[in-house]
């Protein structure tokens, strides 16, 4: 089935440093890529669609030069958290749809980024 | 408004029991699909089940099946035979149609905590 890596698992970083998680789809092209963010207890909220070849398109109230989104190619997309502060330690989870399998999203592993 | 909700933040089940878990939805799409997923302690996104709008007949999948009530607008997860392993956060999730303007994302209720008891 779909696959999609997520890296790395955990980060713990200090204030002010930036972090790059990757998502790698395996054996399938993504063309577009979500990026969720999820807080203690709390569900997944997207904050961006990636598409290969063009901007990310935000969702509201997230900083798009906070949290920047590369996805250069059909099976990496990258989201970098730039200086970052305690306030953005969450877990940031990947997902894209395989596109041979009408509705099968599949999640990366997560990433739970720790800012001290 | 909430597109997706789940009124249950917690439910307790005894193991071998069945249990049903709470979700409804709200679109104004005719096209759309549901979905649940299981969340364990470690984070990972498991898939579940998945129903399309225009199924007819309620979607099955092992232990789980999706109880869904179309004019209600609900989509209730059903699970049998309840296993330790059970015990994890459920989210229920809506993709609305393409054409609606949305960019075919999930959009997640706040999950329902299930603890299985021995």
């Amino acid at each position: 089935g779909a696959v999609v890596s997520q890296h790395p698992s955990w980060v713990i970083c200090k204030s002010g440093t930036s972090v790059k998680i990757e998502c790698r789809s395996l054996d399938f092209q993504a063309t577009t890529m979500f990026w969720y963010r999820q807080f203690p207890k709390q569900s997944l909220m997207l904050m961006a669609t990636s598409n290969e070849g063009s901007k990310a398109t935000y969702e509201q109230g997230v900083e798009k030069d906070k949290f920047l989104i590369n996805h250069a190619s059909l099976t990496l997309s990258t989201l970098t958290v730039t200086s970052a502060h305690p306030e953005d330690s969450s877990f940031y989870i990947c997902s894209a749809r395989d596109p041979r399998y009408g509705h099968v999203y599949t999640f990366g592993s997560g990433t739970r980024l720790t800012v001290v | 408004a909430q597109k997706i909700t789940q009124t249950q933040p917690g439910m307790f089940v005894q193991e071998k029991e069945a249990v049903t878990l709470d979700c409804t939805y709200d679109t104004s799409d005719q096209s759309y699909g549901l979905f649940w997923y299981k969340q364990p302690s470690s984070g990972e996104m498991i898939f579940l089940i998945y129903q399309g709008s225009y199924d007819e007949q309620n979607a099955t999948e092992g232990r789980y099946s999706l109880n869904f009530q179309k004019a209600r607008k609900s989509a209730n997860l059903v699970i049998s035979a309840s296993q330790l392993g059970d015990s994890a956060m459920y989210f229920c999730a809506m993709r609305e149609a393409l054409y609606g303007g949305s960019q075919g994302n999930l959009i997640f209720g706040k999950g329902t905590k299930l603890s299985v008891k021995p």
